[in-house]
């Protein structure tokens, strides 16, 4: 069964410190991984995609399919960081989320 | 270009009260999605469309029930509504192209006393 795992509900981290939201994920076949970031009371928003290989706002995440894992990675947190992040999988017409990681930046 | 938009944005309800969140898109997706959102559980899929009269049941779709009879909607039913249902329900919908991110409305808070 496909399974996405976040295993850390809450993190907090100073500003200017280095972030990493980790993700791990159950799937048979070829996965497509997303990193979805949701801000105080708005809808969730893509942040990455895996396919696309890009840095958006800081944060890159790298798919390893040996550790089944798709960790987002920021190396200097900002306040407006702040947010829940959600991992996804797809398998294609179904999208599997994790429970999410509220990320809290210090100032 | 309006994206996903949902409707209500917020609703009470009594327990065995009925109602319909409507879902509408404008990017001319195939696939429409229903999820709640609950703390700690992430979002639950409830019930989903792959296209024009066509749904298909998710995670937990006990208690709901969906019609996607126009391409541009998808709605959400709940013909009696329980407090376990209280919850934020987030409206998505995609392309079919692989790789294609969902697009989320604004989402409704739900609450049933």
């Amino acid at each position: 069964a496909q399974r996405v795992t976040q295993p850390e509900k809450l993190l907090s981290v100073f500003k200017g410190a280095p972030v990493e939201l980790k993700c791990n994920y159950s799937y048979s076949g070829s996965p497509e991984l997303f990193w979805y970031v949701q801000y105080s009371r708005q809808r969730l928003q893509l942040l990455l995609r895996h396919i696309s290989r890009e840095s958006i706002k800081g944060f890159t995440a790298d798919l390893n399919k040996g550790e089944t894992s798709f960790h987002l990675k920021k190396p200097f947190a900002q306040e407006e960081d702040s947010a829940m992040y959600y991992c996804a999988l797809s398998t294609g017409n179904q999208f599997y989320f994790g429970t999410g990681t509220s990320l809290t930046v210090i100032p | 270009n309006a994206g996903v938009t949902q409707t209500p944005k917020f609703r009470v309800l009594k327990t065995g009260q009925s109602m319909t969140l409507l879902c509408a898109q404008d990017m001319n997706h195939e696939y429409m999605y229903w999820y709640r959102q609950d703390p700690g559980m992430g979002l639950r899929l409830i019930h989903y469309s792959v296209g024009e009269g066509t749904t298909a049941k998710g995670e937990v779709p006990d208690g709901y029930n969906v019609s996607r009879l126009k391409k541009q909607n998808f709605l959400l039913g709940l013909e009696s509504a329980a407090p376990s249902q209280t919850s934020v329900y987030f409206c998505a919908s995609s392309q079919t192209n692989r790789g294609s991110p969902l697009h989320f409305g604004n989402g409704t808070r739900l609450t049933v006393t």
